[in-house]
């Protein structure tokens, strides 16, 4: 079973326009990681954020972590219709064992010009 | 640095039958691990293997197999092909094997390869 849960499962905004991307998890986890996937393609690595960080930037991303809450976040400022992708949440749990991620559904993200 | 590459990108089979596919690491990188992709699962850890072992093993049948060789490459395997087989297959490679039994690398994706099973 799926660790993570995204929400929502799909988002549909103009360019430069934020786009706000929720993941919940269950058990304890050493990371949580970021990543893109376009139509079906190979996932592009986005932010790595450690259960000791509550906050990293990177570029135009901004990832917030709470582990009291099982929660992240991924944020996506000034939008633009190349960002249109999917977004997953994975996440590497402490009982995981050796570089196993459990990811979770997945956000839709359109972004319309 | 060339990314992860995969071969081949897509395959066809037929039910009954096996496939091997492959994935070359980022230069360096000695962890090896595989996904699979459906709709209906989504991304599913398969295994993943350092220094031609493999360190941890995900939920699936023994149909699926992998090995990894000294430079790093590593296949895997598929025997018996069934419909439900049918899915996009990722590698991912990361520097270096983790220590206390989790990941604490970034890993790196490969394209994929797309498998249909008739």
């Amino acid at each position: 079973s799926q660790q993570g849960e995204e929400d929502p499962q799909a988002l549909s905004i103009q360019e430069g326009e934020n786009a706000t991307m929720n993941c919940s998890y269950k058990t304890s986890i050493n990371n949580l990681q970021w990543y893109r996937q376009n139509s079906g393609r190979g996932l592009v690595h986005l932010i790595l954020i450690r259960s000791n960080e509550r906050e990293k930037h990177s570029g135009r991303l901004r990832v917030t972590l709470d582990t009291s809450k099982k929660s992240s976040s991924l944020l996506i400022t000034a939008s633009r219709a190349a960002d249109t992708a999917s977004y997953f949440c994975a996440t590497a749990p402490i009982s995981g064992g050796y570089n196993k991620l459990i990811f979770g559904a997945g956000t839709r993200l359109a972004v319309h010009p | 640095k060339a990314g992860v590459t995969q071969t081949p990108r897509y395959l066809i089979k037929t039910r009954g039958q096996q496939v091997t596919l492959s994935c070359s690491p980022i230069s360096g990188h000695r962890s090896v691990s595989w996904y699979q992709q459906t709709p209906g699962q989504g991304l599913q850890f398969l295994f993943e293997y350092f220094s031609e072992t493999q360190r941890n093993k995900g939920n699936f049948p023994g149909r699926f197999s992998g090995r990894q060789f000294s430079n790093s490459r590593s296949e895997m395997n598929v025997s018996t092909l069934e419909l439900g087989d049918s899915a996009l297959y990722l590698c991912a490679s990361s520097w270096a094997g983790t220590s206390g039994g989790f990941s604490t690398d970034t890993q790196y994706f490969g394209p994929g390869t797309r498998l249909t099973v008739l």
